[in-house]
């Protein structure tokens, strides 16, 4: 079976051009993470969708990251403008069902570079 | 509400054996186990539940003590293949739930 899909692999970009990194869940998950992840701050949880719809964006860093899920196959992870603060690994997780005994599959990550 | 790791880093020989623990400040729900080699993602190990259960995975077994908020991974006899970060992520519940991860052990197995 397909895992968790993630492009591009690689990005590299000028600051203040738009990213868009992209996700496909595992057929049938119904939540999917976006996550950061940083040498200095770990792997943090940015957003969560279930069933398409966003439950908590507490993690969001500020107005210029967007997220959406238009469907259950797909999702995007938006900044604009983006910023070389900006540059880490980001990786889309789905899971089926969430809680405490729902394991979480991660895609392999988008390296996002700004120059 | 991060859980905190230890230690940070080890180093071992092929053969012997490493305990990571991950501790919270925060009453734990359930703990998660992953490991992430390097550039790669992270992979699901296991999870312990709430009742100080203890679960094994080949030679890769974990315990979850409610009462001191703490999860150990124990690793028996290590492989080369069991070199990686290793990360505990506790289920926090706080209006919506969501997972927390510690900042990572680093393994390294030597020959």
């Amino acid at each position: 079976d397909a895992g968790v899909i993630q492009s591009p692999r690689h990005e590299v970009t000028e600051m203040g051009q738009e990213v868009t990194l992209r996700c496909k869940p595992i057929s049938g998950h119904d939540y999917l993470f976006w996550y950061r992840q940083t040498m200095m701050r770990g792997l943090e949880l940015l957003i969560y969708f279930n069933n398409n719809v966003p439950i908590d964006d507490s993690g969001m860093p500020e107005d210029r990251f967007s997220a959406k899920m238009p469907n259950a196959s797909f999702s995007t992870l938006k900044i604009q403008p983006s910023e070389p603060r900006d540059s880490a690994v980001y990786f889309c997780a789905s899971s089926l069902g969430f809680g405490g005994n729902q394991p979480q599959h991660f895609g392999d990550g988008t390296r996002l570079s700004i120059l | 509400q991060q859980p905190v790791q230890s230690p940070q880093a080890v180093i071992l020989r092929e053969g012997e054996d490493a305990v990571i623990n991950c501790s919270s400040s925060k009453a734990l729900y359930s703990v998660h186990w992953y490991r992430q080699k390097h550039g790669e993602a992270p992979v699901f190990l296991m999870i312990l539940l709430k009742g100080g259960e203890q679960k094994g995975h080949d030679k890769i077994s974990a315990s979850f003590n409610e009462k001191k908020q703490q999860s150990s991974l124990y690793l028996t006899a290590s492989q080369l293949s069991y070199s990686g970060t290793y990360f505990c992520g506790t289920l926090i519940i706080q209006g919506a739930q969501k997972l927390v991860f510690g900042q990572g052990t680093r393994l390294t197995i030597n020959p």
